[in-house]
């Protein structure tokens, strides 16, 4: 079955405790990307990528980082985590370069940061 | 960056009316625009998009219009049923050197009474 997943699914840790939220496709998409989303704010990019190795700054990069090291596998990592991190997280995935397709979303990793 | 704004942020409609979502967007490079439906505690779905070279776009009950020289694209659904209540979210994407950023609207929480 073509699909997003994450891990973990709700993740509840403390300030300055490095995470890692893994993200994998399984339909050979070039395009992936990162997504918190917080009530009234809609969604908003963290990070994407084009292709292994090729990763840019979405509209809220700050406290992150990714890599994209195989095709199939994005995670995002929080060194060091903040309260105003906690937010609902998705990661999704598009086959082509320039945009204009369809982004298929994972299921959202639910993190809180005491 | 690219500014996507949402309106109206609710809408209670009546089943078998019709609903109406508006967007604006600020950058007039932007080229594709998708929006999605997110039901509670699920991940958003696309369920139409447009691309800068066409004015409109139907499926079935679903119809997407864009005004490229005022910047707005709409989205309208007729003959409204529960099942369609869900968060809307509007996108706007804007090519960035070789890739796309993408923009959300802060979402529409549409209710369709039976």
């Amino acid at each position: 079955e073509a699909q997003v997943t994450q891990n973990p699914r709700y993740l509840i840790t403390v300030t300055g405790k490095k995470l890692t939220v893994t993200c994998s496709q399984n339909m050979n998409h070039e395009y992936m990307s990162w997504y918190r989303q917080d009530p009234g704010l809609g969604l908003r990019q963290i990070y994407y990528s084009m292709n292994v190795e090729v990763t840019d700054k979405g509209d809220v990069p700050e406290g992150y980082k990714v890599s994209r090291k195989e095709k199939r596998n994005f995670p995002l990592i929080l060194e060091s985590p903040s309260p105003n991190q906690t937010s609902l997280y998705f990661c999704a995935s598009a086959l082509g370069l320039a945009g204009g397709n369809e982004q298929f979303f994972g299921p959202g990793t639910r993190l809180t940061v005491l | 960056g690219e500014n996507v704004e949402q309106h109206p942020s609710t809408l209670s409609v009546q089943e078998g009316d019709s609903a109406v979502i508006k967007c604006t967007y600020s950058d007039s490079a932007s080229n594709y625009f998708p929006w999605y439906k997110q039901e509670l505690g699920k991940r958003p779905q696309l369920i139409i998009d447009i691309r800068s070279n066409v004015g409109e776009k139907k499926d079935q009950r679903i119809a997407v219009t864009l005004n490229k020289t005022a910047k707005h694209f709409s989205l309208h659904i007729t003959e409204t049923q529960p099942e369609d209540s869900a968060v809307y979210f509007c996108a706007a994407s804007t090519p960035w050197s070789n890739f796309n950023k993408f923009y959300f609207g802060s979402g529409t929480k549409l209710n369709v009474k039976p």
